[in-house]
């Protein structure tokens, strides 16, 4: 099972928007809407944004909003802020019953 | 407060074997599956297998099919992962993590603290 592709960096100024995209397969993203999406501070363990797609649990901001197309997902970030600063990370259900992760997404506030 | 609790750091010499543990608390254990994720350092996140306490129900990643075990004991409400015979290249930080709702194992929402495993000679 290979990793989903995600941009290695992305970057943009405090108050802006910026998107992460997550690209994997028929048997994995465009297969099932069960995409989540992880942010991990440096030394921390992840913390879940975004789970089946495009739903936030409790205490997650608003800023953070999910979304999918055909073999590609998307976070999308809105009103960038300093503490946004972290590595993000989709994952996926597999047609074989297993959990895929995303290569990464190193997001960096201008 | 729910959350999970893992063992401590570990030192370890390549050929030995090892066992990592998970404790959950502040929730019913056997209810919901637990998640291993490797972190290599310096790397990404890696889904090594999950395991339903309820019923010891097992996947395992194919990547790390036969490499590793995972295991849980529902009566002290842990979850293990363990090696027979350690390589340097699993040296990475190990966490744990509980799948975020009854019966699901696609996305987690309680982690641990993580355990870091250093295998060197």
């Amino acid at each position: 099972q290979s990793a989903l592709t995600q941009p290695a960096s992305v970057s943009g100024s405090p108050g802006q928007s910026i998107t992460i995209s997550c690209t994997g397969t028929s048997s994995d993203v465009g297969g099932y809407n069960y995409v989540s999406w992880y942010q991990q501070h440096p030394g921390k363990a992840p913390k879940l944004m975004i789970y089946d797609v495009s739903n936030r649990p409790s205490g997650v901001s608003n800023r953070f909003s999910g979304s999918k197309s055909g073999n590609t997902a998307s976070l999308t970030i809105s009103g960038l802020q300093a503490e946004d600063e972290a590595d993000y990370y989709c994952s996926s259900y597999t047609s074989s019953s297993t959990l895929v992760f995303g290569t990464g997404t190193k997001v960096t506030v201008l | 407060e729910v959350q999970l609790v893992q063992s401590g750091a570990e030192v370890k010499k390549p050929g030995e074997s090892l066992k990592i543990s998970c404790k959950g608390s502040g929730y019913s254990f056997t209810s919901y599956w637990i998640g291993w994720v490797r972190q290599m350092p310096g790397k990404g996140l890696e889904w090594m297998g999950i395991i339903y306490p309820g019923d010891s129900d097992t996947r395992y990643s194919p990547s790390f099919q036969g490499q590793v075990t995972i295991s849980a004991d529902k009566s002290i409400s842990t979850a293990y992962l363990q090696w027979s015979s350690l390589k340097a290249s699993d040296t990475a930080m190990y966490y744990c993590a509980r799948g975020y709702s009854y019966g699901r194992t696609d996305a987690f929402d309680i982690w641990g603290q993580g355990t870091m495993v250093t295998v060197s000679s």
